[in-house]
């Protein structure tokens, strides 16, 4: 049981470039989402999906994209690379949310740091 | 107003010390607050769940809420070096479709 894995765990982009992070989860959860953190600035949520098929913008959406084609993956894309871009980016499941602690929970994966030259 | 505030810190205390750490939220129709432990260079993990009422105590950790003052507490008993991380407080948001991190206090415990 891997919990929650994402792809890749370092990467570094030129202003422009374009690229994927994938994340999969082995817990059959229906809530998967998308966090960037920043210094001083904590975990700030970008998209959520609330089932396969669904996305849903967060708090700093702009720039990024989603797509939820299978359960068990939520992946993030940014088209066009941008310096304001570099982050730590974390990807969390869980099993529902807005109910109680055992559905609640979200389950976070290692982060993928990227840096945007 | 943010709907969660936190002292970012860093806080830094001696090992076996009584650590209060801090929260304090705008919304009062937050049901629970879930707090989350972020070891460095880590995802951060579930440490403690209370509901919006009352205390709730788990090993050396006792969350803590105030409904009428709108502060949640967590506070460590006999604090370890290994407790040094940050820690961020999370309810819900209105919809329950998300969770709402504070952006968390960093602790440092010395040995």
């Amino acid at each position: 049981n891997a919990g929650v894995t994402q792809t890749p765990k370092f990467r570094v982009l030129k202003t422009g470039q374009s690229m994927t992070l994938l994340c999969a989860q082995d817990m059959n959860h229906e809530y998967m989402y998308w966090y960037r953190q920043d210094p001083g600035m904590g975990l700030r949520l970008i998209h959520y999906s609330v089932g396969e098929g669904t996305t849903a913008k967060g708090e700093v959406p702009d720039g990024y994209n989603v797509s939820r084609l299978k359960k068990q993956n939520f992946l993030l894309g940014l088209e066009s690379a941008a310096p304001s871009q570099t982050s730590v980016y974390f990807c969390a499941s869980s099993y529902r949310a807005g109910g109680a602690k055992n559905t609640d929970t979200q389950y976070f994966g290692p982060g993928t740091r990227l840096t945007v030259l | 107003q943010k709907e969660v505030e936190q002292d970012p810190g860093p806080l830094s205390v001696p090992e076996g010390a009584i650590v209060s750490l801090n929260c304090t939220y705008s919304n009062s129709a937050f049901q629970y607050f879930m707090w989350y432990r972020q070891y460095s260079r880590k995802g951060p993990e579930l440490l403690m769940y209370t509901y919006s009422s009352g205390n709730k105590e788990d090993g050396r950790f006792t969350a803590q809420v105030d409904k009428s003052s709108k502060y949640i507490s967590l506070f460590i008993r006999d604090s370890q070096p290994s407790d040094s991380a940050t820690y961020l407080c999370a309810p819900p948001n209105q919809a329950g479709t998300a969770l709402i991190f504070g952006k968390g206090t960093t602790l440092s415990v010395s040995s």
